[in-house]
């Protein structure tokens, strides 16, 4: 158990429609990475937000927003969603905002798009 | 373009036998690596780390190897348990800027031990 939840396990929803993603860092981390999973992209980041604050984008589609509230959780908004948004959603956290440090991951969100 | 590369889809090795799992890398910024093991339905855990300072880091049965001048690193679990099949992952990370940088994953290596 790496100390990080991540809400709902399972999504299933149609095209077009909207979702949020739910992620609880570990006790006293700062950073939440988000990463996509799918099948032909391997594993790739997504955003980072440290200490509420956005810090670092990778491959976002404008669609796709994060934020990060003063609990330090955060959510990813996924909106007018398509089949190729069907994949793993992993979260991720950090003690530093800085790299050189690990990152423990949750066990994942598995969105279905219909 | 793929920066992380791990060009082993699978690999068997026999119990008690040491397991070798390769990851090379085209970016000379990246300068933090990692190695995460993923069951399935779960997500991937933490195993090991080397800053470019180092060239290599040891951990119980895992020792992590960098080589930067061939840009290339390196997973030894030795013995190799059957609790070891899972699917391996080199990560990179980089400090340009000072800034963060979410991790460039490779594609993986499944790794099977036979009994």
């Amino acid at each position: 158990d790496s100390g990080v939840t991540q809400t709902p396990k399972h999504l299933i929803t149609a095209t077009g429609q909207r979702v949020t993603l739910r992620c609880s860092p570990r006790s006293g981390d700062l950073s939440v990475y988000w990463y996509q999973q799918s099948l032909d992209q391997g594993l790739q980041f997504l955003i980072q937000y440290y200490n509420g604050e956005e810090r670092a984008k990778g491959n976002i589609l404008e669609r796709f927003s994060a934020q990060q509230f003063p609990d330090l959780h955060s959510e990813l908004n996924l909106s007018s969603l398509e089949l190729g948004d069907s994949a793993l959603y992993f979260c991720a956290s950090s003690p530093s905002g800085q790299g050189g440090y690990e990152q423990y991951f949750g066990p994942g969100t598995r969105l279905t798009v219909t | 373009d793929q920066q992380v590369k791990q060009n082993s889809p699978s690999l068997s090795v026999q119990e008690g036998r040491i397991s070798i799992l390769n990851c090379d890398y085209t970016n000379s910024m990246f300068d933090y690596f990692l190695w995460y093991k993923k069951y399935p339905a779960e997500g991937p855990t933490f195993l090991i780390s080397i800053s470019s300072i180092k060239d290599k880091n040891e951990d119980g049965r895992f020792t992590v190897f960098l080589n930067k001048s061939a840009k290339h690193l390196s997973l030894h679990i030795v013995p190799s348990q059957p609790g070891d099949s899972a699917v391996y992952f080199c990560a990179a990370s980089g400090r340009s800027g000072g800034g963060a940088d979410g991790l460039t994953f490779g594609k993986g290596t499944h790794l099977i031990i036979q009994p």
